[in-house]
């Protein structure tokens, strides 16, 4: 089947415009991860879903970052008023119920300019 | 200090080499531990998935893990040009309800044919 599948690959955003960024997990996936990988760097987590629940949105790197995933399937990012230092990869991840392997989508890389 | 160290590299070795890349990481609470290997501008994917204290083969590869000394160990025998990219230690608690993975910086490794 599909793996994870995120869009779009790539986006350019002039400082200040709000992103989206959408993740298809895996179907029938119960977790969900957003991380961000900045170049040279590990990813680094941002927020967790258990189906439609965000139990953990610690990673947030401020207000401007939102995240939802309201039916428990696809989920969305969302990037308000974007800075340079938004410029990341932003990888999702899904599970089949968070204590086995979780697959990585391709990322879509974000360039603030 | 950052929870998991990890020596970026790069590192280059000829081709048929044994590699060995390492993590160190502080919090004592990690019981879950991954490697996965990263190619340039691909998500990353699993390699190796070790609970708790011991190692893992497979394949070429084999995972050691030593809590006492809070070190990660991932061992590539033979190594192929093919096995050139970024690998990624990740780790994980148990505890508090959240699945999230820490990573650490990545390691480039290239293979020299």
């Amino acid at each position: 089947g599909a793996g994870v599948s995120q869009s779009p690959r790539y986006k350019v955003a002039k400082r200040g415009q709000d992103v989206a960024l959408r993740c298809d997990p895996i179907s029938g996936h119960v977790s969900l991860f957003w991380y961000q990988q900045a170049l040279g760097q590990g990813p680094e987590f941002l927020t967790y879903f258990q189906n439609e629940a965000q139990l953990d949105k610690s990673g947030l790197p401020s207000d401007r970052f939102f995240a939802e995933r309201p039916e428990g399937s696809v989920s969305t990012l969302k990037i308000q008023r974007t800075q340079q230092e938004d410029s990341a990869v932003y990888l999702c991840a899904s599970s089949p119920d968070g204590n086995t392997e979780a697959f990585f989508g391709q990322g879509t890389r974000l360039t603030v300019v | 200090q950052k929870e998991v160290e990890q020596d970026p590299g790069p590192l280059s070795v000829p081709e048929g080499a044994i590699v060995s890349l390492n993590c160190t990481y502080s919090n004592s609470a990690f019981q879950y531990f991954m490697w996965y290997r990263q190619y340039s501008r691909k998500g990353p994917e699993l390699l190796m998935y070790t609970y708790s204290s011991g190692n893992k083969e497979d394949g070429r590869f084999t995972a050691q893990v030593d809590k006492s000394s809070k070190y990660i160990s991932l061992f590539i025998r033979d190594s192929q040009p093919s096995d050139s990219a970024t690998y990624l230690c990740a780790m994980r608690d148990a505890q508090g309800g959240s699945e999230k993975l820490v990573f650490g910086k990545g390691t480039k490794l290239t293979v020299n044919p």
